[in-house]
């Protein structure tokens, strides 16, 4: 069972355009959401967070917009650089549970 | 250290073999969580710590999988007679309260053979 799925396993953008990520979640106890961005034989890392009180974050070339119906969340990256190709994944918390539960992940490839 | 740690970064076992992963995580940080990453996938959960008590360990595989965080500060997930399908790499990570981020080690690459 996939709480959390993203359903595009990979993207391609060039240089300089909009990369958006979309991701989809089916726990409506779901409340704060975050995006990681993973290189290769590395952690993942922290790029971005949204709570569900909030429809949109923004910090820097980053943005996450939630749509709490459609329970749907995206994150635009605008303008897209060759250093943002890595494997981003979302990843969703309960309150009541305190458990990170994450989705399988995008490619993004940014080419110039 | 400034940053959650894991130890060793890569092991290999021989299908049979017990191995211990270790995790330090960030000083003062409450959670601590340990993930499998199977090549292609996203992470999944196995286990959560709030300071030394196992709140949640309903990922875990199989009763060969073994987590402990006695002192609320370092955690070792313990793997008995591994098992080719354990082949994986296992990310620990750590927060210092629910709600906001967690922050990842680089992971321990391991490989049963």
């Amino acid at each position: 069972d996939q709480q959390v799925k993203q359903n595009s396993p990979s993207l391609s953008v060039q240089e300089g355009r909009i990369s958006i990520l979309n991701c989809d979640y089916t726990n409506s106890m779901f409340d704060y959401f975050l995006w990681y961005k993973k290189y290769p034989a590395e952690g993942p890392t922290f790029l971005i967070s949204i709570s569900s009180i909030k429809d949109k974050n923004e910090d820097g070339r980053f943005t996450v917009f939630l749509n709490k119906s459609a329970k749907h969340l995206s994150l635009h990256i605008v303008p897209s650089q060759p250093g943002d190709s890595a494997v981003y994944f979302c990843a969703a918390d309960a309150r009541n549970t305190d458990k990170l539960i994450f989705g399988t992940g995008t490619r993004l490839q940014v080419f110039p | 250290g400034a940053g959650v740690s894991q130890s060793p970064r890569y092991k290999v076992a021989k299908r049979g073999q017990d191995v211990a992963l270790r995790c330090d995580p960030i000083s003062g940080h409450v959670s601590l969580f340990w993930y499998q990453q199977a090549l292609g996938q996203g992470p999944e959960f196995l286990t959560y710590f709030q300071n030394e008590a196992q709140l949640d360990k309903s990922g875990l595989p199989s009763d060969r999988f073994f987590a402990e965080r006695p002192e609320g500060s370092v955690s070792t997930l313990k793997i008995q007679r591994t098992q080719q399908e354990d082949s994986a790499v296992y990310l620990c990570a750590s927060r210092r309260a629910p709600m906001t981020e967690a922050f990842f080690g680089q992971g321990t690459r391991l490989t049963v053979v």
